[in-house]
């Protein structure tokens, strides 16, 4: 069936430096796209959501891409922070999957002092 | 503001047996939505609830039911336990349309013996 999946399961960044997680998505019908933050023992948190119409938004310190044609999107955290240590979830919402988020596997972000 | 809170937090059952997980959403939030997250992987929808009704179901067998109160809580039933079931238990709360924000609770994390 079609899923949101992610290239890398760990990626470890230098403190100081700009992390990049990058999420391959099959569902073409999916209109609305979410990436989540979970620390170890708690709930996922809410970072930036983008919607289908839009190829860029930026948060503080986060910035989505999304890349429609190559169904694609990333996710830059600048100047990585030892907080940022946690695993990063997309999700995608997709108009004939009615309510509910499909997720991937998740990317487990490491930070190096 | 109380975010999302799930009850109780750890939960240790035997195999056959039954177990009720509740969750009060967000203040203002209207629906609430049940995922399983098996450890390393990303959250898998169960159901959401609006209205006091089931408006969407993941696939997931008859064993997990759920149930909405007026006040927009919700539980989350499993009958006859199975070792696999054994997973961290996460609600998410948001308000009635495709495209909102979900906050999420802590999680319960259940463990089938």
């Amino acid at each position: 069936g079609e899923s949101v999946g992610l290239h890398l399961p760990t990626l470890s960044v230098q403190e100081g430096d700009n992390s990049i997680i990058n999420c391959a998505y099959s569902n073409s019908a999916s209109d609305y796209f979410i990436w989540y933050k979970q620390e170890s023992g708690k709930g996922p948190q809410f970072i930036i959501d983008i919607r289908s119409n839009m190829d860029k938004r930026q948060g503080q310190r986060v910035t989505v891409l999304l890349n429609k044609t190559v169904k694609h999107l990333s996710l830059q955290i600048a100047a990585t922070q030892p907080g940022d240590s946690a695993v990063y979830f997309c999700a995608e919402r997709g108009v004939d999957s009615n309510y509910q988020l499909i997720w991937g596997a998740g990317t487990k972000l490491i930070i190096k002092p | 503001d109380a975010g999302v809170t799930q009850s109780p937090t750890h939960l240790i059952k035997t195999r056959g047996q039954q177990v009720t997980l509740r969750c009060s959403p967000k203040s203002g939030h209207d629906t609430v939505s049940w995922y399983q997250q098996a450890l390393g992987q990303g959250p898998q929808f169960i159901f959401q609830y609006y209205e006091e009704e089931e408006r969407q179901r993941g696939n997931f067998p008859d064993r997990f039911s759920g149930h909405q109160f007026p006040n927009y809580s919700s539980e989350l039933n499993v009958n006859a336990l199975l070792l696999g079931d054994s997973a961290l238990y996460l609600c998410a709360s948001s308000l009635v349309g495709m495209n909102t924000e979900a906050f999420f609770g802590q999680g319960t994390r259940l463990t089938v013996v």
